[in-house]
């Protein structure tokens, strides 16, 4: 079956790195995804990455993937405080046609 | 801004009453997709269509129905509507029908009292 799950908080200080995790469930999930939602707002992509890759870095994100384990992690460094927001990971279902699953979502806290 | 239209923003109706959610998909892209955000089942795809045509369907209940429209826009009509369904629809769309990347509207609140 197709299933994601994240830890749902995680408070950092203003300055480090967070490091938010998920796992999933199907093994033939091609692409795997990062969204934000902040405050009233909708969800915003901030990356994804191909099954067959193990890391992809984009600016202050770096994502790391592990398929054998089924394991996503999303790195942020240097958080600031405008990266308090909810994180959503979210994997393409099997059979194409881009439906997401998604787990419940992350709320990250950063303080000063 | 992601280049995804939702309208209304927010939408306040009585139970057994029917709504509809409009979307208007970014720029040239053809597939249309609705997903609903709730407190207890988190972000569930309900409906995708392509270029006017259903392709997959996910947890849609029946009292739930969309459409793509000729010129791409996107309708979910929701009926009969109970306190359940209040939540946050958003609707997403791709160039493709499978493609990598899906961008989010601000999202439709419905309440539902």
């Amino acid at each position: 079956g197709e299933d994601v799950e994240q830890s749902l908080f995680l408070s950092v200080r203003e300055g480090d790195s967070s490091v938010i995790n998920c796992t999933y469930t199907d093994s033939s999930s091609t692409y795997l995804y990062w969204y934000k939602q902040e405050p009233g707002a909708g969800l915003q992509l901030l990356t994804y990455i191909f099954s067959n890759m193990d890391m992809k870095q984009d600016q202050r994100l770096t994502v790391l993937l592990n398929k054998k384990d089924k394991h996503l992690s999303l790195r942020i460094a240097d958080t600031q405080t405008g990266d308090s927001a909810i994180y959503f990971c979210a994997e393409r279902g099997s059979g194409g046609y881009n439906k997401l699953i998604f787990g419940a979502g992350t709320r990250l806290a950063v303080h000063p | 801004d992601s280049g995804v239209t939702q309208t209304p923003k927010h939408l306040i109706t009585a139970t057994g009453q029917r709504v509809t959610l409009r979307c208007s998909p970014r720029s040239g892209d053809l597939s249309v997709y609705w997903y609903q955000q709730s407190l207890d089942q988190g972000l569930q795809f309900l409906i995708q269509y392509y270029n006017g045509e259903e392709r997959a369907k996910g947890n849609i209940l029946e009292r739930f129905s969309a459409q793509q429209f000729p010129d791409l826009h996107s309708e979910l009509n929701l009926s009969s509507l109970e306190l359940g369904d209040s939540a946050l629809y958003f609707c997403a769309s791709s160039v493709a029908s499978a493609n990598t990347e899906a961008f989010f509207g601000q999202g439709t609140r419905l309440t539902v009292v």
